[in-house]
């Protein structure tokens, strides 16, 4: 499809895993953001690509979180040592300019459930 | 500090009513923008409208108005004539400044029964 993609849809793992989660934003989009929405909140600012490099990650809540993106598409989002409260819907979107001049499209999310 | 409030948790009406959803925000900043997204069932977040500080005009899109005061920091948002395929959860964001990114708030939950 044309939308943005991200896999897995549904991941769940045990306290202390490895977890890496993956955006395939819309072709051509050069700006890409990552959010995670928990039961009954709205989605948190988590890291903002602009290209490769993270123009913004102030949002990501300590170091176990690291994103990546290499070659300006695709992106991964990685948790290390996952804890029970990294449980959320994490949730991936694209633009083609800024959020002030593009429209931001969000994929469907990744539900995280960490046992 | 940034912040959106949306008080209502959850509306529920009857089709062909009509609904406003309301939205108070806090910023210290002169320039932001302010967003609604519609978040159906299936979990994809869907842009609805962007407004910036400077912009109080108020917006129609089909069924779809927008009330932007910034005398009572408010950017409500209704619904006329609701329909079924409305149900979902809208949330209200502000941005962080003029380049900042989005302060989301905690969500109405809409129902709209038949």
């Amino acid at each position: 499809g044309a939308g943005v993609s991200q896999t897995p849809s549904n991941k769940v793992t045990e306290k202390g895993k490895y977890v890496e989660l993956r955006c395939d934003p819309i072709s051509g989009h050069t700006a890409l953001y990552w959010y995670r929405q928990s039961l009954g909140q709205g989605p948190e600012f988590l890291i903002y690509f602009q290209g490769t490099g993270a123009a913004d990650d102030s949002g990501l809540p300590n170091d176990r979180f690291f994103a990546v993106r290499p070659e300006g598409s695709v992106s991964t989002l990685k948790i290390q040592r996952t804890e029970r409260g990294d449980s959320a819907v994490y949730l991936c979107a694209s633009s083609s300019g800024t959020l002030y001049t593009g429209e931001l499209f969000f994929g469907e999310g990744s539900r995280l459930t960490v046992l | 500090a940034q912040k959106v409030t949306q008080a209502q948790t959850e509306i529920s009406v009857v089709e062909k009513e009509d609904v406003t959803l309301d939205c108070v925000y806090e910023t210290r900043d002169t320039t932001y923008y302010l967003f609604w997204y519609k978040q159906p069932p299936s979990g994809e977040l869907v842009f609805l409208i962007r407004r910036n500080s400077f912009d109080e005009q108020n917006e129609i899109s089909g069924r779809y108005s927008w009330n932007f005061q910034k005398s009572t920091s408010s950017f409500n948002f209704t619904i006329t004539a609701s329909q079924v395929v409305d149900s979902a959860v809208y949330f209200c964001a502000l941005s962080r400044g003029s380049q900042g990114n989005l302060i989301f708030g905690k969500g109405t939950k809409l129902s709209v029964k038949p």
